[in-house]
Parts: C-alpha cells; sequence; structure tokens
C-alpha cells in the first residue's frame, strides 16, 4: 500500500508561475523527502525534512512539513520549462519501525511548464 | 565517477525465461535497494540491502530473489518471468540505512517487457 498521496496528479503551468505539489501520508515518519523523475530517467533527490522540521529551503525550492495533518508541501518559485519533470514525496520510517530505513513513495506529480 | 549503472538498459523477454539484472555502485554505498515503477502505481519497494551480505523484502518480493556478495553489486533475479512483471525496474543507493544518510542515489533504470 502506498504510504504517500500526492495532489495533484497533473499540473500545468507557465514559465515564471509558482508550482505547488501537495504530499499526505498515513503513518509517523523519521523524514521526508522530495525526488523529481525526468521521463525516461532515474529519480534525482531535491530534498529532505525531517520530523521534528517545519521549513525547509533550497534555491528555487521550499519545503514545508505538517506532521499534525500528516502533509507536506513543495513550492517551486519562477519555474521555467527545464522544471517539467514528475515529482515524488517519499517517507522515512521512524526508528525500530518495519520501515525503518526505506523510502516509501507516492504516485507522483506531473509538472508541465510552457515556455 | 560513474554512480551507479544498470544493466540491461531494455530487454524483451519471454514468459517463463530465467533473468537478472545487474546494479552496481562505486560509491560505497552501505544500503542497496530494488524498486518497480509502474504507471499509476509509484515506485514500490521489492528488495533491499542495509549492507554486504544481508537483504530484507520490500513491499512486493513475490518472484524476485536478490544476494548481495559484495558492497558494490546487488543483482535482482527473476527465477521465472511473468507478464506482471512488465515494468521499469530501478535500483537505488544510500549511504546508510540509518538516520543521517537516508537520501538515495538512483540508477537510470532497466526497462523489461515480458511476452
Amino acid at each position: 500500500s502506498q504510504q504517500g498521496e500526492e495532489d495533484p496528479q497533473a499540473l500545468s503551468i507557465q514559465e515564471g508561475e509558482n508550482a505547488t505539489m501537495n504530499c499526505s501520508y498515513k503513518t509517523s515518519i523519521n523524514n521526508l523527502q522530495w525526488y523529481r523523475q525526468n521521463s525516461g530517467r532515474g529519480l534525482v533527490h531535491l530534498i529532505l525534512i525531517r520530523s521534528n522540521e517545519r521549513e525547509k529551503h533550497s534555491g528555487r525550492l521550499r519545503v514545508t512539513l505538517d506532521t499534525s495533518k500528516k502533509s507536506s508541501s513543495l513550492l517551486i518559485t519562477a519555474s521555467r520549462a527545464a522544471d517539467t519533470a514528475s515529482y515524488f514525496c517519499a517517507t522515512g520510517g521512524m526508528a525500530g519501525g518495519t520501515s525503518y530505513g526505506k523510502l516509501t513513495f507516492g504516485q507522483g506529480t506531473i509538472l508541465t511548464v510552457h515556455p | 565517477i560513474a554512480g551507479i549503472t544498470q544493466a540491461p538498459t531494455s530487454q524483451i523477454l519471454a514468459a517463463g525465461r530465467r533473468m537478472t539484472l545487474r546494479c552496481t555502485q562505486d560509491m560505497r554505498h552501505n544500503a542497496m535497494y530494488w524498486y518497480r515503477q509502474d504507471l499509476g502505481l509509484g515506485l514500490r519497494l521489492i528488495h533491499y540491502s542495509n549492507t554486504a551480505g544481508t537483504t530484507g523484502k520490500g513491499e512486493v518480493p513475490d518472484g524476485y530473489s536478490v544476494s548481495r556478495a559484495n558492497t558494490d553489486d546487488f543483482p535482482l533475479t527473476l527465477a521465472s518471468a511473468v507478464p506482471s512483471q512488465t515494468s521499469v525496474y530501478f535500483c537505488a543507493s544510500s549511504p546508510d540505512a540509518r538516520v543521517g544518510q537516508e537520501t538515495q542515489y538512483f540508477g537510470p533504470g532497466t526497462r523489461l517487457l515480458v511476452l
């Protein structure tokens, strides 16, 4: 069963606009990560946020985590055509649990940025 | 530095045949993983290895086996392929399965079609 569910499934925007993708999960986590996948390629790690963190930035990326709502969001500001890709959230399990050391991925959001 | 390599890039396989997907990393990472990616289902963990000499079952292990004889290699074997194993297979590694080193690095994938 999938731990993470992402919303929306697909997002289409113009260059320069901001893109927001959301991820919800079901069980307690150690960390939440976001990955990017260009068509036909492997996944690339973008950012990791731990369960005791609320917000994290990396360049044009901003990630928030609300553990009370079991949700996270990824914001890409001033999007570019090169940001077109699929974006996945992945949750890392708690220490001592069966999912510790492993990631559970959501189904992904397909982002298309039009020039 | 190659990172993670996978072979073959793609394969068409007759049902019932045996197939080994190869994965090699040169980053001296302790942990390695095999995922399958299917449309609408995201990535699902097949098997994992936290360190050389140990392996574990993921979410969808049936029909697959792995071995971890050394740090660098983590082959995935389909003993008798079935059409439902048609998928894109990704190998990944992380420095360690423990807290602080959970970011995963992905290979380019193997596209497998079982007829």
